[in-house]
C-alpha cells in the first residue's frame, strides 16, 4: 500500500466524450506522473508534474492534458476519447530533491473503458 | 523505445531462488537500472534500484555486471505470492526521471 490513491476505480465512457481521473500523491510527495497500461503492455509514460507544471511529457498527442494542485494531487484529462483509449491509466507519486526524483510509488490505478 | 530486454516468461519452484535476467546494453553512465513486479490488475510495486555497486533489501537482491550491459533480479526464497509480471527499466533522467517500461519476464512460482 503506497499511499497513492485514485479514483474512480472503473469507468466507462463512449466514444468522443471527455474524461477526468483524479490521483492523490503519496504524503511528502511533490511530484506526480502519469502511465497508460494497455492490455498486455507495459505501462507508458504520459507526463509529469512538479510544482503545478509539466516537466516531461511521452509521445501523447494534445487530448491528454493534466494538472497539478497546490496540494500536489493531480488530475489526468482526455478529451474526444478513441476506442483506443481503452487502457489502465496509472498515477504514480514520488519526492523530486536536487534535481531528481526518487522512487515512483504507484496507485492502483483507473480502468477506463471505451465503447 | 525501451532500453532493456528480458525473458517473456520464467517458472519457479516456491522456496528456491528466482533469478531474472535483464539486457541494457545501450544504458548511459548516469542512468539506473530499476525493477518494479505487477501483479495482475495492479499498480506496479518498487523492488530495488542501482546505478553499479550490486544492491540489497527486504525484497531482493541486484547484480549489475561491471560493463553495466545486463543485471539480474534475485528473489532468494521465492513464495507463490511472488507470482507477478516483473519490469527491469532504465530510468531515463530527462523528461523528470520517467520509467521507460519495456513487456517484462512473467514469473510463476509453482508449489
Amino acid at each position: 500500500e503506497t499511499g497513492v490513491t485514485q479514483s474512480p476505480t472503473h469507468l466507462i465512457k463512449t466514444r468522443g466524450q471527455q474524461v477526468t481521473l483524479r490521483c492523490s500523491s503519496q504524503s511528502g510527495h511533490n511530484t506526480v506522473s502519469w502511465y497508460q497500461q494497455a492490455l498486455g503492455q507495459g505501462p507508458q509514460f504520459i507526463f509529469q508534474y512538479y510544482r503545478e507544471e509539466e516537466n516531461g511529457r511521452g509521445n501523447f498527442p494534445p487530448r491528454f492534458s493534466g494538472l497539478q494542485f497546490p496540494n500536489y494531487s493531480s488530475e489526468l484529462n482526455v478529451n474526444a476519447l478513441e476506442l483506443d483509449d481503452s487502457a489502465l491509466y496509472l498515477c504514480a507519486s514520488s519526492l523530486w530533491r536536487g534535481g531528481v526524483t526518487g522512487e515512483l510509488f504507484f496507485g492502483e490505478g483507473s480502468r477506463l473503458t471505451v465503447l | 523505445d525501451a532500453k532493456t530486454t528480458q525473458p517473456t516468461s520464467m517458472d519457479c519452484a516456491e522456496g528456491r531462488a528466482a533469478n531474472l535476467p535483464c539486457n541494457h546494453s545501450t544504458i548511459s553512465g548516469n542512468e539506473y537500472v530499476y525493477w518494479y513486479r505487477q501483479i495482475h490488475s495492479q499498480g506496479p510495486q518498487y523492488i530495488i534500484h542501482g546505478l553499479k555497486n550490486n544492491e540489497t533489501n527486504e525484497m531482493a537482491s541486484l547484480i549489475i555486471t561491471e560493463d553495466r550491459k545486463s543485471s539480474t533480479l534475485i528473489l532468494p526464497h521465492a513464495t507463490l505470492r511472488d507470482t507477478a509480471v516483473y519490469y527491469c527499466i532504465v530510468r531515463v533522467w530527462n523528461q523528470g526521471g520517467k520509467l521507460i517500461f519495456g513487456q517484462g519476464t512473467e514469473l510463476s512460482v509453482k508449489p
